[in-house]
């Protein structure tokens, strides 16, 4: 099982400035990773896959980036609709897909 | 519009059997595999399982977590567009919401492009 770690655990961020998010898989997970939002009360939501692809409707100020082991998801400009919990996802070695445990992107 | 939707909140007890739905609509719900997600309080998301919509379901088209196996049964009703995640004897610890999503693409292991908003299970001891 590919176990995925993410950091920073919470990113104290003001809006308008640039969040960058790590994610680092324990073995090489290629470009089969995926970035999802989530918000209390709110369906999990696809930002990015294949680790550099913006999925449909996701503003371009979302990008991914990486590859291997190593991935990081930039928010350009933060709004404040963003605030939320980040998580990264691999799906090249399976079962089981895996998560990792999430980046909170606080308002500072 | 293409959504999934779930059924609604849940609170049961220990020893209880459930089992909680998740119907497709707006797209061709045989076409998509179906993962259930699980969420426990302040945990990360955890893949459970999947599952092919197909007629005639083959022994290949449920996948599960080995974390899972035996533990929840995943199934599917194509003729009402509907997945399900199902316990027979619940525990306090499978206090949690859970997701079901839809793939991508169509292969069992891609990103998932949709997701129901969650149903939340309470079980108390």
């Amino acid at each position: 099982e590919i176990v995925m770690t993410q950091s920073p655990a919470t990113l104290s961020v003001s809006p308008g400035e640039r969040a960058t998010l790590s994610c680092r898989a324990s073995e090489n997970a290629n470009d089969n990773v995926a970035w999802y939002q989530l918000k209390p009360g709110q369906a999990p939501r696809l930002l990015i896959f294949g680790a550099s692809t913006r999925a449909t409707g996701i503003p371009a100020r979302f990008s991914g980036s990486g590859s291997g082991r190593q991935f990081t998801l930039t928010i350009g400009s933060l709004q404040s609709e963003d605030f939320a919990i980040y998580y990264c996802q691999q799906y090249t070695n399976w079962p089981p897909i895996t998560f990792g445990p999430g980046t909170k992107v606080e308002i500072k | 519009e293409v959504q999934l939707v779930q059924s609604g909140a849940e609170v049961k007890k220990a020893g209880d059997s459930l089992k909680i739905s998740c119907k497709g609509s707006g797209y061709s719900f045989t076409s998509y595999w179906i993962a259930w997600v699980r969420q426990m309080p302040d945990r990360g998301l955890e893949w459970m399982g999947i599952i092919y919509p197909r007629d005639h379901l083959r022994n290949s088209d449920i996948i599960y977590n080995p974390s899972f196996q035996g533990q929840v049964a995943i199934s599917v009703d194509r003729s009402i567009s509907t997945a399900y995640l199902e316990w027979s004897s619940l525990r306090a610890s499978d206090t949690a919401i859970y997701y079901c999503a839809k793939s991508y693409v169509g292969n069992a292991f891609d990103p998932f492009d949709l997701w129901g908003q969650g149903t939340k299970v309470t079980v108390s001891s």
